[in-house]
């Protein structure tokens, strides 16, 4: 299948400090990211959608200036926590799907984990 | 989406097949049936999708009923490695490609030796 990395795979950060994550799709071009967070012994929600070269969609209840997202290029999204909290401390996971016709699976990137001091 | 209902958590015997009901009652005619599963620590991991019949991959079976209301995920010689969380999603495309997924709590599976 399509791979989806993410770096960095993990991250320690300052109260108040922001933070980057990249997502990048190996093989195949995305038009379309998802963003998800799953905090611990829960399940993955949907934080936003990331749409290339146009503003991300954001989930009900997520802050969109908090959680900056940006999609430049075809194989390229970021996900931005500004000024991080212990409360942001979660593990957030990125994926996309091949945006062909037919083509409905999701790959997933192996996930980073964000504990912020 | 429509939602879906799965056990909480289920056991399997190494090699033995592992059965994984899903209840969703409320699917509609556009909506399809996904499987994902999540090893821990990892990003979910995609298994099988169909709309009404039943599909079959390297994986996998998806056995969905008739009337669509509930399907089965079939991994027919269970290995250690299978232990994850196994979710259940109903989705429809929604705009362009995006097939937006909501997940749910899973199914634990433990394969034991």
């Amino acid at each position: 299948g399509a791979v989806v990395s993410q770096h960095p795979s993990w991250v320690i950060c300052k109260s108040g400090t922001s933070v980057k994550i990249e997502c990048r799709s190996l093989d195949f071009q995305a038009t379309t990211m998802f963003w998800y967070r799953q905090f611990p012994k829960q399940s993955l929600m949907l934080m936003a959608t990331s749409n290339e070269g146009s503003k991300a969609t954001y989930e009900q209840g997520v802050e969109k200036d908090k959680f900056l997202i940006n999609h430049a290029s075809l194989t390229l999204s970021t996900l931005t926590v500004t000024s991080a909290h212990p409360e942001d401390s979660s593990f957030y996971i990125c994926s996309a799907n091949l945006g062909l016709a037919g083509a409905r699976e999701q790959f997933f990137g192996p996930g980073t984990r964000l504990t912020v001091l | 989406d429509a939602k879906t209902t799965q056990p909480t958590s289920m056991d399997c015997a190494e090699g033995r097949a592992a059965n994984l009901p899903c209840n969703h009652s409320t699917i509609s005619g556009n909506e399809y049936v996904y499987w994902y599963r999540q090893i821990h620590s990892q990003g979910p991991q995609y298994i099988i999708h169909g709309l009404k019949n039943n599909e079959t991959n390297e994986m996998a079976s998806l056995i969905i009923t008739e009337d669509r209301k509930s399907s089965t995920l079939i991994l027919p010689h269970a290995t250690l490695r299978d232990t994850a969380v196994y979710y259940c999603i109903v989705s429809s495309e929604s705009g362009g490609s995006n097939y937006k997924l909501t997940f749910g709590k899973g199914t634990l599976l433990t394969v034991n030796p």
